[in-house]
């Protein structure tokens, strides 16, 4: 069946240095997002990105679409970054399948 | 624009009541979905409805239903409710324009109920 997955699971940093979250996705795909999930559970859109790259501040995102993959990079991390990440992919049947997140901790 | 906004946020139900959960999609959007998180099986797809139609369904058993109405507000009812319904309930919107290259979904603040 479909499978998105994401890697790493865990990842704990020193405020100030950089990540790369990676998301792996099975078959072609029609949307992918990432998503930051807050605390209180909502989730808050940072790309929509079927392909190609993009940057908002300090993130930035890039999907190989041919290659069914995308990353999203962290760069001078905040304790504020901290949460879980999730990347979706939306294939033809319209729904959304999700990765089962990156949880990251940004130490201050 | 307000966002997406999900009552009520906080439910406590025992088992075998039933419990109805609402969306309000964002202005314009016609198109609502529903996922359920758990710390077990992760987020997983409800269903999604359209123009007061369901298109897609995800695995889940009949205890678990929707609707839209014609302002495209979208309830979930979930019937008989079993310990393991404790969960998030997410509500995603979306313009929708027919393309699902842009079928971008905003999400609510979630509802999240706990079955004792």
């Amino acid at each position: 069946g479909i499978q998105v997955e994401q890697s790493p699971p865990d990842l704990i940093l020193q405020e100030g240095a950089n990540s790369t979250l990676r998301c792996n996705f099975s078959d072609s795909v029609n949307n992918l997002q990432w998503f930051h999930q807050n605390p209180w559970g909502q989730l808050i859109n940072l790309f929509y990105i079927p392909s190609g790259t993009k940057q908002n501040g300090r993130l930035s995102a890039t999907t190989v679409a041919t290659e069914r993959y995308s990353l999203l990079y962290i760069s001078s991390s905040q304790t504020t970054d901290s949460g879980v990440y999730f990347c979706a992919a939306m294939y033809n049947n319209n729904d959304m399948r999700f990765g089962a997140g990156t949880r990251l901790t940004v130490k201050p | 624009k307000a966002g997406v906004t999900q009552t009520p946020r906080y439910l406590i139900k025992t088992r075998g009541q039933q419990v109805t959960l609402s969306c309000s999609p964002i202005s314009g959007h016609r198109s609502v979905s529903w996922y359920q998180q758990t710390p077990g099986q992760g987020l997983q797809f409800l269903f999604e409805y359209f123009s007061e139609t369901q298109r897609n369904k995800g695995n889940f058993p009949g205890r678990f239903s929707g609707r839209q109405f014609s302002n495209s507000r979208s309830e979930m009812n979930v019937s008989t409710l079993e310990l393991g319904d404790s969960a998030l309930y997410l509500c995603a919107s979306s313009p929708y324009t027919g393309s699902l290259a842009k079928n971008i979904q905003y999400f609510g603040a979630g509802t999240r109920l706990s079955v004792l």
